[in-house]
């Protein structure tokens, strides 16, 4: 089944310890991108990868770190979580950029205290 | 940069009316419009889509518009069911790597 797995899916931590979210994708996609969903502000991309080793920043990409080291792997990386990075994140893959349908995973609800 | 703006934010029909949602967006440049609805505890999933060089797109009960020289798209869905009620975000590509959405428009759908 073609599909892109978050783990983990919910996660409580505290202000400084660095997590991490993974995020893999089955189908071959050489795009990927990290989006985070906050109430009323809809969906906002932090990174974006083009293909394997090749990142760029979104619009919200202050406070987050990414890697594409493996082209079905694009994991997130908080080093130094704040409350204000509290939110619903969703990792997404597409075979075209933003040109084409993107495939997102099921979410990882985040909450820094 | 390029600015979506989506209306309106809840919207509320009845079972068998239609439902609209619209959307804004400001760089011109943008020629792929997608609409993705997300389920209760799920990642939005996409339901149609458009391109610049169409005017309009229909998919069984679903449909978008898309006027360029207002910069105007929208999401008509017909004949609603209980179904249809989750959240429906649009979004506009210029081509590139960024995609914008906009900030979400929840349909309830009354039996």
């Amino acid at each position: 089944e073609a599909q892109v797995t978050q783990n983990p899916r919910y996660l409580i931590t505290v202000t400084g310890k660095k997590l991490t979210v993974t995020c893999s994708q089955n189908m071959n996609h050489e795009y990927m991108s990290w989006y985070r969903q906050d109430p009323g502000l809809g969906l906002r991309q932090i990174y974006y990868s083009m293909n394997v080793e090749v990142t760029d920043k979104g619009d919200v990409p202050e406070g987050y770190k990414v890697s594409r080291k493996e082209k079905r792997n694009f994991p997130l990386i908080l080093e130094s979580p704040s409350p204000n990075q509290t939110s619903l994140y969703f990792c997404a893959s597409s075979s075209n950029g933003g040109r084409y349908e993107q495939y997102f995973g099921p979410g990882t609800r985040l909450t820094v205290t | 940069g390029e600015n979506v703006e989506q209306h309106p934010s809840t919207l509320s029909v009845q079972e068998g009316d239609s439902a609209v949602i619209k959307c804004t967006y400001s760089d011109s440049a943008s020629n792929y419009f997608p609409w993705y609805k997300q389920e209760l505890g799920k990642g939005p999933q996409l339901i149609i889509d458009i391109r610049s060089n169409v005017g309009e797109k229909k998919d069984q009960r679903i449909a978008v518009t898309l006027n360029k020289t207002a910069k105007h798209f929208s999401l008509h869905i017909t004949e609603t069911q209980p179904e249809d009620s989750a959240v429906y975000f649009c979004a506009a590509n210029t081509g590139g790597f960024k995609t914008i959405f906009g900030a979400g428009t929840r349909l309830f759908v009354k039996a």
